[in-house]
């Protein structure tokens, strides 16, 4: 069965400091892995990782993927409290045909204090 | 048993003119999602239909795409006066619950391209 697991479900931290969210999958057929940072109702696309061991980077934000290890980080540098958020992963994987499968993992749920 | 389907695969319009998106979901999937890709690009949400609930539409990005389903079958997205920035694959999913934490079940895509 294909799934995605986040850790930790849940982490409070103080402005300043920087975070490592961690999503590990089995799935087969794997296409990409996508994290997203989800404030309200409509989760906001960060990244999408293809290619194993090549770091994408936007502001404090970076992630990377180990497609070894079948799995990717997420990490926040200098966090602020506009940061808290849950941050979602999910993998895109082959089902059949020309359906694709898009599996999200249950989030982490973080909590910026100033 | 089908996929979801999608149709048409490819659409070019000129700028300013309407274009209507079809989606069919699996048959007895309650959730439907739309989807839109830029190229290299992950998957941007647009609007979430879950059975009769209201739909969530907070990702819309502007007044000018609307979306519709009838009863648990399918899904119109329509975008209205497109502009070029409008070019994507627009991509549907349908999930047997709703949520994000169940897996989500994607068409093949239409393509648009606005000139």
């Amino acid at each position: 069965e294909d799934k995605v697991v986040q850790s930790p479900l849940s982490l409070v931290v103080h402005e300043g400091d920087t975070v490592t969210l961690n999503c590990s999958y089995e799935v087969t057929n794997f296409r990409s892995l996508l994290w997203y940072k989800q404030e309200k109702k409509a989760p906001t696309f960060l990244f999408m990782l293809t290619s194993s061991g090549i770091e994408k980077k936007s502001g404090r934000l970076s992630s990377i993927l180990d497609k070894k290890e079948l799995s990717s980080i997420l990490n926040i540098t200098a966090t602020q409290t506009g940061d808290s958020a849950i941050y979602l992963c999910a993998v895109e994987a082959g089902y059949g045909g020309a359906t694709n499968k898009l599996i999200f993992g249950t989030g982490t749920l973080l909590a910026v204090q100033p | 048993g089908a996929g979801v389907s999608q149709s048409p695969s490819n659409k070019v319009t000129e700028k300013g003119k309407d274009v209507e998106l079809r989606c069919d979901p699996i048959s007895g999937h309650t959730a439907l999602y739309w989807y839109r890709q830029r190229l290299g690009q992950g998957l941007e949400f647009l609007i979430y239909f879950q059975g009769n609930s209201a739909p969530d539409k907070s990702g819309l990005p502007s007044d000018r795409f609307s979306a519709e389903r009838t009863g648990e079958s399918v899904s119109t997205l329509t975008i209205q006066r497109t502009q070029q920035e409008d070019s994507a694959v627009y991509l549907c999913a349908s999930s047997p619950s709703g949520g994000l934490k169940f897996e989500q079940y994607f068409g093949p895509g239409t393509r648009l391209t606005v000139t």
